[in-house]
């Protein structure tokens, strides 16, 4: 079975400084992995995906993860965050071969403050 | 392009009123659909997932229920409400085993 865990309940940065949300996952199996953003009372956006190819995968809004089979993990990075990217962020893994069922982990607080 | 409704967007209910949530998906046909909670301050959950007309599959135990009557309708009921199934319900397509595009989601209070 697949598992994601993300490490970091809450963030808070500033204003232009860059962040980095952590994402380490579980599998016996190849997995698609995937970067959601909730904002307050709305649905997921779709971030970016990682499906196969490089393993620097860019999304919107200026974000990007990296994909690291060795150490399972998928974090996402922006290099200089606006108020505007304050939000939950949720990782999710599912597995290459099935319905498309997704494991998301418990998501991140992100707070960018002025 | 393809969008996703849900409705009702708020709903409050009294413990052991029935419920029923609708999603419904336009612009794509033979979608994947799912169904998530996400409960306050926890990730979301998958509920149920189907793959075709009346083909349900239930992920947890639970006191809900779901029914796909047509090609893109997906419907969440309950006989009876638990204040356990207050949270935020959300809705999901996948043309496949491709990506997952959510709805709007609906949040439900059950008193």
């Amino acid at each position: 079975a697949q598992s994601v865990t993300q490490l970091d309940s809450q963030v808070s940065v500033f204003e232009e400084a860059p962040v980095e949300l952590r994402c380490n996952y579980s599998s016996s199996v190849s997995v698609y992995l995937f970067w959601y953003v909730q904002y307050p009372n709305q649905g997921l956006q779709l971030l970016l995906k990682y499906l196969s190819g490089s393993t620097l995968v860019k999304g919107i809004n200026g974000f990007e993860a990296e994909f690291n089979k060795s150490q399972t993990s998928f974090h996402l990075r922006k290099p200089s965050v606006h108020i505007s990217d304050t939000a939950e962020y949720f990782c999710a893994v599912r597995r290459s071969s099935n319905t498309g069922k997704l494991i998301f982990g418990q998501g991140t607080t992100l707070q960018v403050k002025p | 392009s393809q969008t996703i409704h849900q409705w009702p967007a708020t709903l409050v209910q009294p413990v052991g009123s029935p419920l029923s949530l609708e999603c419904t998906v336009e612009g794509t046909s033979n979608p994947n659909l799912y169904w998530y909670r996400q409960a306050a301050g926890r990730g979301l959950q998958l509920l149920f997932y189907s793959v075709g007309i009346g083909q349900i599959s239930s992920e947890v135990p639970q006191n809900l229920s779901a029914s796909r009557p047509q090609d893109r309708q997906f419907i969440l009921s309950s006989k009876k409400l638990l204040l356990s199934d207050s949270g935020f319900y959300l809705c999901a397509w996948s043309k496949g085993r491709e990506t997952q595009y959510f709805g709007p989601g609906t949040r439900l209070l059950v008193l």
